[in-house]
Order: structure tokens, then sequence, then C-alpha cells
């Protein structure tokens, strides 16, 4: 099954606005990552957080992390139509960190 | 240029047919999966290798055979192919996971199985 799991399943915002996507997981984790996907391309990383850590900041993009609810949001601050694509979490457990599990994305749209 | 290289980028089989997709990497990645990725379902794992001659199996491996013979490279056999492995398919790299590496991904194989 999958280790985690976005919300929301689709989101359609104005350019300009944040884009705020959350993802829940079940088990401990050494680190959670966040890819893009471009509509028929394959993924690209975005972002990693580590376990121990509780925000971090890349260009546009923050990500916190609360371990304490299983928890992570990304958040895209003003939005640009380039930044429409599919947007994953991933999850590498604690102890288990050589692989890695995708939850099932939320798909982005920016409308000009 | 570095990075994931899968071919072929489309294949069409016939069920009961066998292939192998490839997927080679440039970086000197220890880290390598595949994963498959259908509509409404995210990527899933199908098997994965943290080094040469390390392989293991993922969420969905039932179906699938993979090899890693050198750290280059690790190919993905479909043993019979059925109309349910119709996807698309990914390979992917990593330096090291466990430290905190992100994957870097080839741009994908679509098969369809008639």
């Amino acid at each position: 099954s999958q280790q985690g799991e976005e919300d929301p399943q689709a989101l359609s915002i104005q350019e300009g606005e944040n884009a705020t996507m959350n993802c829940s997981y079940k088990t401990s984790i050494n680190n959670l990552q966040w890819y893009r996907q471009n509509s028929g391309r394959g993924l690209v990383h975005l972002i990693l957080i580590r376990s121990n850590e509780r925000e971090k900041h890349s260009g546009r993009l923050r990500v916190t992390l609360d371990t304490s609810k299983k928890s992570s949001s990304l958040l895209i601050t003003a939005s640009r139509a380039a930044d429409t694509a599919s947007y994953f979490c991933a999850t590498a457990k604690e102890g288990g960190a050589q692989k890695l599990v995708f939850g099932q994305g939320t798909r982005l749209t920016i409308n000009p | 240029n570095a990075g994931v290289t899968q071919t072929p980028k489309f294949q069409v089989l016939k069920t009961g047919q066998s292939m192998t997709l490839q997927c080679a990497q440039d970086m000197n990645h220890e880290y390598m999966s595949w994963y498959r990725q259908d509509p409404g379902m995210g990527l899933r794992l199908i098997h994965y290798s943290v080094g040469a001659g390390i392989t293991d199996q993922g969420e969905v491996p039932n179906g699938y055979n993979v090899s890693r013979s050198t750290t280059e490279d690790f190919p993905l056999r479909l043993l019979s192919a059925a109309p349910s492995q119709t996807s698309v398919y990914f390979c992917a790299s990593s330096y090291d996971l466990g430290r905190g590496y992100g994957y870097t991904f080839g741009s994908g194989t679509r098969l369809t199985v008639v």
C-alpha cells in the first residue's frame, strides 16, 4: 500500500497565488522528498527534508514536516503557469531508507 | 549528458511475450529502482537495488525479474507479458537514499500489452 497520501488530489489556482499541498504517511521515516512531474515526463526531485528537520526552503518552495502528526506540506509561493504539474511526496522509511515509496500525487493547475 | 537512460521509449507486446526494459546511469549511483505508474495510482515500486549484485522486491514484483551485474545497468525483465502490465515504467537512481540524496529519474518506457 502507498506510504504517503497527498491532499488535495487536484488543486486549481490563479497565477500569482500560493499553492499548498499536504502529505500524510504511516510509519517512521528517515526522510521525506517532494517531486514534480510534468505531463508525459519523468519525475524531478524538488526538495528533501530529514526526519530531524521541521522546515526547509528552496527558492519559492517551502516544505514543513511534523513527525508527531506524520505529515508534511509543500508550499509554492507566487505560482507561475510553469508550475502546472503533478506533485508527489515520497518517504524513505527509518531503517529501510533503501526504498522510496510514493504517494498518489496532487495535480496542480495554475490558471493565467 | 549525465543521467538515467531508459530504452525503449515505447513498446507494444502481445500477451505472453517477454522483453527487457533497459536502464543505465552514468553517475556512479549505488541505489537504483524500477517503478510503474498507472493512472490515479501514483508510482509503485517493483524492484530495487542498493548496489551491484544486490536486489530486492518492492510492492509489486510479481511478473518481473531484475539483475544488477554492474553499477551502471539495472534491466527489468517481463517474463510473460499480461495486459495488467500495461503501464509507464520509470527507472531511477540515487547516490544514497539513506543519507538524503534524492532520485534521478529516466524519461520512462510506455508499455502496452495487447
